[in-house]
């Protein structure tokens, strides 16, 4: 059975803090990992990895993929309040087209 | 460009009734996927459509649940009789069209409904 780990389930910091939000995986026929921004209800979509080592880089956000250790992480630099959400990460499958997620890191940050 | 829409936006009912939601895609999406989120999960798949055609529903409490995408477009998901286990937020995502040879496409997500079963 597929399975997406995050941790930490939780995390508080303060603004300007740079965080690191850890994704484990395992699952056949991997074929790409997303990361997902979740204020409130819907999830927002951040960043897509299908290749191992090549960062990619949005602002203050970034991600990288290890699909030797099959593992992904999701930085944040130089925190603000409106980065306080659920970060979700998820995973597709050649075995079918939908995203297997993980629990998510609830992240706050503080004033 | 307008989002994924969902309606309504919060439903509260009581355990036995029937509840109805529905979803509008983001135009020239083909596929559309209803998820389930409860509380401190992440999201679950219930059903995924392509066109107007299910392609994975394995997921899916058929007992109780049931969707359809009629014209290939909107979808409604039915739950009928709710249990208490049904209260969550019902996400309804949608995305391209991935045919053979073509890379994974990114789900774009409505903003739900929260469901509590009373």
């Amino acid at each position: 059975e597929d399975k997406v780990v995050q941790s930490p389930l939780s995390l508080v910091v303060h603004e300007g803090d740079t965080v690191t939000l850890n994704c484990s995986y395992e699952v056949t026929n991997f074929r790409s990992l997303l990361w997902y921004k979740q204020e409130k209800k819907a999830p927002t979509f951040l960043f897509m990895l299908t290749s191992s080592g090549i960062e990619k880089k949005s602002g203050r956000l970034s991600s990288i993929l290890d699909k030797k250790e099959l593992f992904s992480i999701l930085n944040i630099t130089a925190t603000q309040t409106g980065d306080s959400a659920i970060y979700l990460c998820a995973v597709n499958s050649n075995s079918g087209y939908a995203l297997n997620f993980g629990k998510g890191t609830s992240l706050l940050v503080t004033p | 460009e307008a989002g994924v829409a969902q309606s309504p936006r919060y439903k509260i009912i009581e355990k036995r009734q029937s509840v109805a939601f529905w979803c509008n895609p983001i135009s020239g999406h083909a596929t559309l996927y209803w998820y389930q989120q409860i509380l401190g999960q992440g999201p679950k798949l219930l059903i995924q459509f392509q066109n107007n055609g299910v392609v994975d529903d394995s997921q899916l409490p058929k007992d109780r649940f049931s969707a359809e995408r009629l014209k290939g477009v909107d979808s409604t998901l039915k739950i009928q009789p709710a249990k208490l286990e049904d209260s969550a937020v019902y996400l309804c995502a949608s995305s391209l069209e991935r045919g053979r040879g073509q890379g994974f496409y990114e789900q774009y997500f409505g903003p739900g409904t929260r469901l509590t079963v009373t």
